[in-house]
């Protein structure tokens, strides 16, 4: 099953953009249009904040945006807030009923 | 609202076995499918398995065949996790989240479990 590479970090200051990418294969993010992205705070569960590599769940504020070229996915946050300061992860079905996740990024909001 | 709540943290010895419980409420049980992911201290999550609540149908992940162990109780609307033969390196916080309709994402997760793996 798939482990997907993200950056361990990125940082930026409120009201800039940032964009972690995630990469892997053909046979997940390339292969299939099944990436999610998740936000964790430290003790806390992950929150579905992208899913179907551009959609928001409602709640998810607009700020967030979800693209996809070839085997990278990326998450970008623009008029970035204290709140976003997080963990973030990204996750691709691999067929099979199988899926990987990202190793995760820290945003940190300078 | 969709809630999952997870039974309690554990602390377990190199070799027990640990299962936890993930009772689901807020929707129809059997329409959407169960995974289980864990997250280890300071890494990023790890798919674990997932099971079909509908016919039982399981599959999991390549590492574990062989000491996880997951089913469902559809008259309770409880999904378990069964990891077996413990080693250290199993310590970690399990969480279960429920699986859209198309299969694409895991918008639901419980609380988290911490299972301790230590003599």
């Amino acid at each position: 099953q798939s482990a997907l590479t993200q950056p361990r970090s990125v940082s930026g200051s409120p009201g800039q953009s940032v964009t972690i990418s995630c990469t892997g294969t053909s046979s997940d993010i390339g292969g299939y249009d099944y990436v999610s992205w998740y936000q964790q705070h430290p003790g806390k569960a992950p929150k579905l904040v992208i899913y179907d590599v551009i959609k928001r769940p409602s709640g998810v504020p607009d700020r967030f945006s979800g693209s996809k070229s070839g085997n990278t996915a990326s998450l970008t946050i623009s008029g970035l807030q204290a709140e976003d300061e997080a963990d973030y992860y990204c996750c691709s079905y691999a067929g099979s009923y199988t899926w990987g996740f990202g190793g995760g990024t820290k945003l940190t909001v300078l | 609202q969709v809630k999952l709540v997870q039974s309690g943290a554990e602390v377990k010895s190199p070799g027990a076995s640990v299962k936890v419980s993930c009772k689901a409420s807020g929707y129809t049980f059997t329409t959407y499918n169960i995974g289980w992911v864990r997250q280890a201290p300071g890494r990023g999550p790890e798919w674990l398995g997932w099971i079909s609540t509908k016919s039982g149908s399981t599959n999991y992940v390549q590492k574990l065949q062989g000491r996880v162990t997951m089913t469902t109780e559809a008259s309770t609307s409880i999904a378990y996790m069964e990891l077996r033969t413990l080693r250290s390196d199993d310590t970690a916080v399990y969480y279960c989240a429920r699986l859209d309709r198309s299969g694409s994402s895991w918008p639901d997760w419980g609380q988290g479990t911490l299972v301790t793996v230590s003599s």
